[in-house]
């Protein structure tokens, strides 16, 4: 089946920098990639989605990049925020497939 | 309402009972899963439904564990005899259809469960 890792495991910024994430998936199969944002105490939240025949998608200061080729994509973060702290989670699957499979986690702190 | 529910929100248990979980989700969305996140970790995958029937569970842990969804909606996760490491955030997630090249999944709040 999938396998996603991700990397940083933990992302301290300071604010107004940029953070970045980046996971690898081991299935070229799979053609779907979300990024979650988890705050404290709630579910995740998809901020962001990249399907394979895409590049790379912006939205505001958020931005991902995908790389078929070598199965991996990446998460940007532009002139972050305090609100911006949070977990952030990849995942991946495939056009046939039904279980989207999650990354470990990135625990991103921004500082003031 | 307009997002997936889950109840309860928190639940403390003693070991050895058995506990149900609830999830309402999406109306309209015919796709259904569960997954666990243990404190400070990840996201792991336990059952998918697509309309009532299961073609995934490959993630259920042990069987102790089980899930059943009705009427192509409300979704039932037990867990019989719970033991310590149950303990940890059951969340229900839904989409609109099991092809997922697109389709976004929305996840609840989720059920904490502690047992002591």
């Amino acid at each position: 089946g999938e396998n996603v890792e991700q990397h940083p495991s933990t992302l301290s910024v300071q604010e107004g920098d940029s953070a970045v994430i980046k996971c690898t998936y081991s299935d070229s199969a799979s053609n779907y990639f979300p990024w979650y944002k988890q705050e404290l105490g709630k579910g995740p939240q998809l901020i962001i989605d990249i399907r394979s025949n895409v590049g790379e998608k912006k939205d505001q200061r958020i931005a991902v990049t995908l790389n078929k080729t070598a199965k991996h994509f990446s998460l940007h973060i532009t002139e972050t925020q305090p609100e911006d702290s949070a977990v952030y989670f990849c995942g991946g699957i495939k056009a046939a497939g039904n279980k989207l499979t999650f990354g470990g986690g990135t625990r991103v702190l921004v500082k003031p | 309402g307009a997002g997936v529910s889950q109840s309860p929100s928190n639940k403390v248990t003693e070991k050895g009972k058995d506990v149900e979980l609830r999830c309402d989700p999406i109306s309209g969305h015919t796709a259904l899963y569960w997954y666990r996140q243990r404190l400070g970790q990840g996201l792991e995958f336990l059952i998918y439904f697509q309309g009532n029937s299961a073609p995934d569970k490959s993630g259920l842990p042990s069987d102790r564990f089980s899930a059943e969804r009705t009427g192509e909606s409300v979704s039932t996760l037990t867990i019989q005899r719970t033991q310590q490491e149950d303990s940890a955030v059951y969340l229900c997630a839904s989409s609109l259809t099991r092809q997922f090249s697109g389709n976004t999944i929305y996840f609840g709040e989720g059920s904490w469960l502690t047992v002591v």
